[in-house]
């Protein structure tokens, strides 16, 4: 069966650090992955999503960037964190192809800026 | 545009009796749709789909509709259970795209 893990659960970082938030996936082939971000109380907002390796569409302008150096592998990193980067991050993942099936979503980071 | 979030609308609702959770969906093109059930801390569980060909679907206590008229998702929950508190989302996608986009969201909260 197919699993997703996202690390860490909670993360608590200064202003203008880095940031890194990894999200695996086993048990399936060339998946299609996705990073969203939810903040408290409010919906999923689409901040990155996959297809393949090395192949990233970004959704919203901002300071984060995002990468998949294996095929079932998603880093989301920043090289300068903000304020307003708080929030709840969520890994997903659906498999490949056309039409889309339902996405799978690991447990969240919760990130604190402070 | 894309749904990018408001305040969540909460829905009370006896235990025992029906809910019905209601999501707009914004694209006209969109042809496939997903509730989910976010409880609190824990990332989205899927719940039930539902394709554009289709105007109903039913599930184990649930029951999606959809009026693509009115561009108009639903999601029936069957005898409401203090478990089935959280919030819910619809999210839509479009043949060829990539993209889950989701709705607002629905906070129900079961009342004992």
């Amino acid at each position: 069966s197919q699993t997703i893990h996202q690390w860490p659960a909670t993360l608590v970082q200064p202003v203008g650090s880095p940031l890194s938030l990894e999200c695996t996936v086993e048990g399936t082939s060339n998946p299609n992955l996705y990073w969203y971000r939810q903040a408290a109380g409010r919906g999923l907002q689409l901040l990155f999503y996959s297809v393949g390796i090395g192949q990233i569409s970004s959704e919203v302008p901002q300071n984060l960037s995002a990468s998949r150096p294996q095929d079932r592998q998603f880093i989301l990193s920043s090289k300068k964190l903000l304020l307003s980067d708080s929030g709840f991050y969520l890994c997903a993942w659906s498999a490949p192809g056309q039409p889309l099936t339902e996405a799978f979503f690991g447990q969240g980071t919760r990130l604190t800026v402070v | 545009g894309e749904s990018v979030g408001l305040h969540l609308p909460t829905l009370s609702v006896q235990e025992g009796d029906n809910s019905i959770i209601n999501c707009a969906y914004s694209n006209s093109a969109s042809d496939y749709f997903i509730w989910y059930k976010q409880e609190s801390g824990k990332g989205p569980q899927f719940i039930i789909d539902i394709r554009s060909n289709m105007d109903k679907r039913q599930g184990q206590r649930v029951t999606v509709l959809l009026n693509k008229t009115v561009k108009h998702l639903s999601l029936q929950i069957a005898a409401t259970q203090p478990g089935d508190s959280a919030v819910y989302f619809c999210a839509e996608n479009t043949s060829g795209t990539y993209k889950y986009i989701f709705g607002t969201g629905t906070r129900l909260k079961v009342l004992a």
